[in-house]
């Protein structure tokens, strides 16, 4: 098993470009989440999906969309990208949002320089 | 907001001794306290992780204990060794979303020989 595996790696966008990052998990997990990762403040939640159909908004979704394409993807959009987007994005997966399942398992990380 | 505050930002040990990484959380009504290690860049990944109905958990060298009433938890690690040096996040899971996590803003923990 792969886990979570993210795409691209790294990314240099201009202001105003628009990019999307993929996200996929071989868990057969039902929640993913979005995290964007800055110096000194942690990781923050972006946005999630809880189940196939469903997404909705974290803590700072402002500037960004989401596709919960199928049970093993979740993309995140930047439509017009800005300087303060640039930062290291997680993706992350859960088998489920409670009891024993609730662990999130984080993928490799993209890294996005916008300029 | 929801908030989860991690304290030290930075910590510096010396091979052998513990270390103790404390956060506090605004949420009372937060079920459940995950700890991440992530060492440079890699991705962070699960070390240890509590839920409200227990008060300690232990696994070998790391142990995390609560406190709800404080709304207070923390993370200790005996006989440190230089492979622990990373940066610890906790987290404590909102009441207001599917299982949304909160992070602290992380320690840097050098361990030095």
């Amino acid at each position: 098993n792969a886990g979570v595996t993210q795409t691209p790696k790294f990314q240099v966008l201009k202001t105003g470009q628009s990019m999307t990052l993929q996200c996929a998990q071989d868990m057969n997990h039902n929640s993913m989440y979005w995290y964007r990762q800055d110096p000194g403040m942690g990781l923050r939640l972006i946005y999630y999906s809880a189940s196939e159909g469903t997404t909705d908004k974290g803590e700072v979704p402002n500037g960004y969309n989401v596709s919960r394409l199928n049970k093993r993807e979740f993309s995140l959009r930047l439509e017009s990208a800005a300087p303060s987007q640039t930062s290291v994005y997680f993706c992350a997966s859960s088998e489920a949002g409670g009891g024993a399942q609730e662990t999130q398992y984080f993928g490799p990380g993209t890294r996005l320089l916008v300029l | 907001g929801e908030n989860v505050e991690q304290h030290p930002s930075t910590l510096s040990v010396q091979e052998g001794d513990s270390a103790v990484i404390k956060c506090t959380y605004s949420d009372s009504a937060s079920n459940y306290f995950p700890w991440y290690k992530q060492e440079l860049g890699k991705r962070p990944q699960l070390i240890i992780d509590i839920r409200s109905n227990v008060g300690e958990k232990k696994d070998q060298r790391i142990a995390v204990t609560l406190n709800k009433t404080a709304k207070h938890f923390s993370l200790h690690i005996t006989e440190t060794q230089p492979e622990d040096s990373a940066v610890y996040f906790c987290a404590a899971r909102t009441s207001g979303g599917y299982n949304k996590l909160i992070f602290g803003a992380g320690t840097r923990l050098a361990v030095h020989p």
